[in-house]
């Protein structure tokens, strides 16, 4: 069976800083592997998505994420935050068929 | 291009009660997946409908239920509701195996 698992729950970090969020995933198939936001009281947004081919895959909002087939890794990164990247942050694997499994997610929080 | 839009925002429902929760795909898209998410919970899927008929199920009871309508909106039914169905329940629509696009949500509490 398909897992997710995001190894941080909080991440604290100040205005103009670097960011990871970090996701392993465990698969013995094929796998797409999907970032989502979730602003407070709103359903989730698509950041980027990784189906096949280049190993890079950028998204909205100045996010990147690298998909790391050796470490069955998928971390999210963004070079410089901002106080509106407050948020949320799922990672989720997808199967063919599209049932998404997701983390258990991390919390950034963007201090000024 | 309309995005996916759920109804209604929130509910209040006592244990017990049956309900029913909407979702309006988006334009060109013929498959809704529900999920539930529990506070501090990442979302864990219920199921999906393709073409008015279910396409995959995750560990929920018979209890949920659903329905996919000639134009690909969509409902889910929970019946003999208990506390722990307490959650965040969002829609999302795509073309099969393609991206899922999700709704605001319908936040669902049971007293």
């Amino acid at each position: 069976a398909q897992s997710v698992t995001q190894l941080d729950s909080q991440v604290p970090v100040f205005e103009e800083a670097p960011v990871e969020l970090r996701c392993n995933y465990s698969s013995s198939v094929s796998v797409y592997l999907f970032w989502y936001v979730q602003y407070p009281n709103q359903g989730l947004q698509l950041l980027l998505k990784y189906l096949s081919g280049s190993t890079l895959v950028k998204g909205i909002n100045g996010f990147e994420a690298e998909f790391n087939k050796s470490q069955t890794s998928f971390h999210l990164r963004k070079p410089s935050v901002h106080i509106s990247d407050t948020a949320e942050y799922f990672c989720a694997g997808g199967t063919s068929y599209g049932k998404l499994t997701f983390g258990q997610g991390t919390i950034l929080t963007v201090h000024p | 291009e309309t995005g996916v839009t759920q109804s209604p925002t929130h509910l209040i429902k006592t244990r017990g009660q049956q309900v029913t929760l909407r979702c309006s795909s988006q334009s060109g898209h013929n498959t809704v997946s529900w999920y539930q998410q529990a506070l501090g919970q990442g979302p864990q899927f219920i199921f999906q409908y393709y073409r008015e008929e279910e396409n995959g199920r995750g560990n929920f009871p018979p209890r949920f239920s659903g329905l996919q309508f000639p134009n690909y909106s969509s409902e889910l039914n929970v019946n003999a509701l208990e506390l722990d169905d307490s959650a965040l329940y969002l829609c999302a629509s795509s073309s099969l195996a393609d991206t899922q696009y999700f709704g605001p949500g319908t936040r669902l509490t049971v007293l």
